[in-house]
């Protein structure tokens, strides 16, 4: 079946570093997604990419997704300590994201 | 606001009984979805539903059983046959299949096997 490995698993920072996690599939995909889950709480969406190298920015937060739609890379730029928590990718196929497969995710914490 | 509601929050259950976890969304969202999260671990998908009285099994669906007699509503019940019910438990739902964008999610069941 489908995986998603995700990378690091975890990721401590001072506050003001920039901080990465990647994401691979072992099949193409037709989308991915990210989300973010704040300790003791639950995931929240926070991109969806769909295009064969798509680029997208929010704030301090850049998503990419590969040219062969089979990797991606959420990076963060400055972090600060409400970036604290758990990043996902979760990776669609088929056409539809009716069933997503998530990835193990990478703990993010920050030393103010 | 519209949202999903779990509950409850925390749950124990003692060996071989059956308990079943509330999810109820007023979103007007077709889809819903049912996740188990193990510390350290992705998120594992036990059931899916994508119409009233229709849904299908995830990847981890053994010692589970779901219903879907209403849009609103998607309760997920964790059988004596589950092995390691321990798990913080996750309803999710979405607009429809073909619609951009995530999942909503609630803010999870933890269930505690005592």
């Amino acid at each position: 079946g489908q995986q998603v490995m995700q990378i690091p698993q975890y990721q401590h920072v001072q506050e003001g570093e920039d901080f990465t996690t990647y994401c691979n599939s072992s099949t193409t995909l037709s989308n991915i997604q990210w989300y973010k889950q704040r300790p003791g709480g639950h995931p929240v969406f926070l991109i969806q990419l769909v295009k064969s190298g798509e680029v997208k920015k929010q704030k301090r937060l850049t998503f990419q997704f590969g040219e062969a739609k089979k990797n991606s890379s959420l990076h963060i730029t400055a972090t600060q300590t409400t970036d604290v928590g758990t990043y996902f990718c979760a990776g669609g196929r088929g056409g539809s994201n009716y069933k997503l497969t998530f990835g193990k995710g990478t703990l993010l914490t920050v030393n103010p | 606001d519209g949202g999903i509601t779990q509950s409850p929050k925390y749950l124990f259950r003692k060996e071989g009984q059956n308990v079943t976890l509330s999810c109820e969304q007023n979103l007007n969202h077709d889809a819903m979805y049912w996740y188990r999260q193990d510390p350290g671990q992705g998120l594992r998908l036990i059931y899916y539903s994508q119409i009233v009285n229709d849904f299908q099994k995830g990847d981890i669906a053994e010692g589970y059983s779901v219903s879907r007699e209403k849009k609103e509503s998607f309760p997920l019940t964790v059988t004596s046959a589950q092995k390691n019910p321990t798990a913080f438990y996750l309803c999710a739902s979405k607009q429809n299949r073909a619609a951009p964008g995530g999942y909503t999610f609630g803010s999870g069941t933890r269930l505690t096997v005592v």
